[in-house]
């Protein structure tokens, strides 16, 4: 079936460090790939999301560029903040929206 | 407008009995899935409701089941609860057509003794 991988936490970086998050996916047909990030004691927020080969999604300085080649969707930041100390899910769905497969997360501390 | 809501925020069981989660859909939903969110890991998916019937469904067992109503709203049932049923359980909308995000609520943490 549909599997997400991602790099294994924590990550801890200090405050305007870059930060990059791997993640790779197995998929039949064309999915539509996700990073949610969750901050403490709370749900899943959609960060950003691709929905075809190329696409690059991007929100809050994040982004993330769909490649199909390499069955990535690796998240990356030019400068992290404190606040966005969080963990993070990349996750993909099918065409329609619907069965969605999560990673098993990231946790990212960044330190003042 | 109302995001997806969720109910309890915490709860405490014990081995064998039963609970009931319930959530509420963001306005203009009409999907309502469930997942379960073990301590350090991803959200499983548990179910999908639509037109009150359970549309799909992930690799959980009969005591999982759940109901959804005319306004959308769902409920979780757990039946003959297992230590290992303590989890975040996450409820989240989306609208059937065209509607690939998924809006999550903040969760039920359930603790099983």
């Amino acid at each position: 079936g549909d599997s997400v991988t991602q790099m294994e936490g924590p990550v801890t970086l200090s405050e305007e460090a870059f930060l990059t998050i791997n993640c790779t996916y197995t998929a039949t047909g064309y999915p539509s790939l996700f990073w949610y990030v969750q901050y403490p004691g709370e749900g899943l927020q959609l960060l950003l999301k691709a929905t075809k080969a190329d696409d690059k999604g991007s929100n809050k300085g994040f982004e993330a560029t769909y490649r199909k080649e390499t069955t990535s969707f690796h998240l990356e930041k030019g400068s992290v903040q404190v606040s966005d100390s969080a963990v993070y899910f990349c996750a993909l769905s099918d065409l329609y929206g619907q069965n969605f497969v999560f990673g098993p997360g990231t946790r990212l501390s960044v330190l003042p | 407008d109302a995001g997806v809501t969720q109910s309890p925020t915490h709860l405490i069981k014990t081995r064998g009995q039963q609970v009931t989660l319930r959530c509420s859909p963001k306005s203009g939903h009409d999907t309502v899935s469930w997942y379960q969110q073990a301590l350090g890991q991803g959200p499983q998916f548990i179910f999908q409701y639509y037109e009150e019937e359970e549309r799909q469904r992930g690799n959980f067992p009969d005591r999982f089941s759940g109901h959804q109503f005319p306004n959308y709203s769902s409920e979780l049932n757990v039946n003959a609860l297992l230590l290992g049923d303590s989890a975040l359980y996450l409820c989240a909308s989306s609208r059937a057509r065209g509607g690939e995000k998924l809006f999550f609520g903040s969760g039920t943490q359930l603790s099983v003794l």
